[in-house]
Formats: C-alpha cells, structure tokens, sequence
C-alpha cells in the first residue's frame, strides 16, 4: 500500500491564482481531511469527509473547497490564493472505526506571494 | 475545536536521560482520545501512542509512555533513554469518541544533545 500520497510537495503561487491539492489513499478508509500547519499554531482543521458524496466544514474553511466523488481521492482546491494562505497542507485518513488513529500524507509546502 | 494547551515551546535533553512533555485540553466530554504525533524535520506525521479516556492505565509504547490524569486534564509524554532519532517536533491531540476531527496543540520541540 502507498498509504496517504498528496501533489504536489511543493508550490508557489501568486496572489489571486488558483490551484489544486491532490491527496489519494489506498486503504479504502472512509473518513478523509485536510490539515494546515503553521508556526506556533499546530495543525488545524480545514475540511473533512466521512465518505464519497459528504464533506463538511473545519475550523478554518474559507478560501478552500473541497469534493469526494469517490472514496480514495479527496482533493483540495484554492479559489484565489492569499498570502495568508502559505502553510503546510496534510491530508489525513483514517477507517470509520473508533479508536483508530489517522495516516498523514507526506505534506504540501505552499508558498502564496 | 477543542482547546489543547502545550505549554513547553521547546525542550532540551541530553542524550540517554528523560524529558517529558507536558500537554494540557479543554472538554466537557468523558469518552475521548488522546494521541501524541512525532513530527521529525522530513515533516512526515507519526504516530507515538495513544491513549483511551475510559482507560485508566497509562498507555505506553517503549520508552515512550504517557501520565494520563483524567481530573485534571492532562495528559504528558515521557521519553526514556532519549536517542538522538527522537529529536522532532511532538504534537498532542485530542479526538472525541463522537467524532473523527483532532484538535491539535502548538507542539514542543524537542533537540537531543550528544
């Protein structure tokens, strides 16, 4: 298994310019998030997914939306990026059983200028 | 969310000895998780353990264990015989049992000294 893969690793991007984060899994886990982390603020919750069809909002949802047309790919997308929108991106999954931790992708470094 | 406090910015420790990590939440809940996440400078996300409010023995995984005080809330990590692979930046964090979303604290980073 890959586990959790997102795309890309790193990314700049001007003000204003749109782009997407992609994040797959391949454990067949049903619930699905997105992550920031910045300095001194650990990582907070921007939107997540209990399966193919439902996302729901985090603690910091806006400028991003997100879809889940199928249960492996939950991707993230920025409508028009701001420089407070530079951070790092983890996606996570987890299954929907309670206990169970959740499998962090590797990150996205995203640079807005 | 729910408020997790990690009071030590950052900490030192010689190599071989023991530090621990203080880490403190806010809830109104009774069944709960509790997680502590190892951050090394690759940035990838590791489990360290975990910890089930119902419990009340202190979980532990090697020489990494936890002191889990339910009144309190409070929930510290003990690193023994700390190795120079330990030094990262360690993230407490809680999920409620009634729901996935983890509220994560600000971190404490650690640097092991040879």
């Amino acid at each position: 298994n890959a586990g959790v893969t997102q795309t890309p690793k790193f990314q700049v991007l001007k003000t204003g310019q749109s782009m997407t984060l992609q994040c797959a899994q391949d454990m067949n886990h049903e619930y699905m998030s997105w992550y920031r982390q910045d300095p001194g603020m650990g990582l907070r919750l921007i939107h997540y997914s209990v399966g193919a069809g439902i996302t729901d909002q985090g603690e910091v949802p806006n400028g991003y939306n997100v879809s889940r047309s199928t249960t492996e790919d939950f991707p993230l997308r920025l409508l028009s990026a701001a420089p407070s929108q530079t951070s790092v991106y983890f996606c996570a999954s987890s299954p929907m059983q309670s206990y169970n931790e959740q499998f962090f992708g590797p990150g996205t470094r995203l640079t807005v200028l | 969310a729910q408020t997790v406090t990690q009071s030590q910015p950052e900490m030192s420790v010689q190599e071989a000895e023991t530090v621990t990590l203080s880490c403190t939440y806010d809830t109104s809940e009774s069944d709960y998780y509790l997680f502590w996440y190892k951050q090394p400078p690759s940035r990838q996300m590791i489990l360290v353990i975990r910890q089930e409010a119902y419990k009340q023995q202190n979980a532990t995984e090697n020489r990494f264990s936890v002191n889990f005080q339910k009144a309190a809330k409070s929930f510290s990590l003990k690193i023994s015989d700390s190795q120079l692979g330990d030094a990262a930046m360690y993230f407490c964090a809680y999920r409620s049992a009634y729901d996935y979303k983890l509220s994560f604290g600000a971190g404490t980073t650690v640097t092991v000294r040879a």
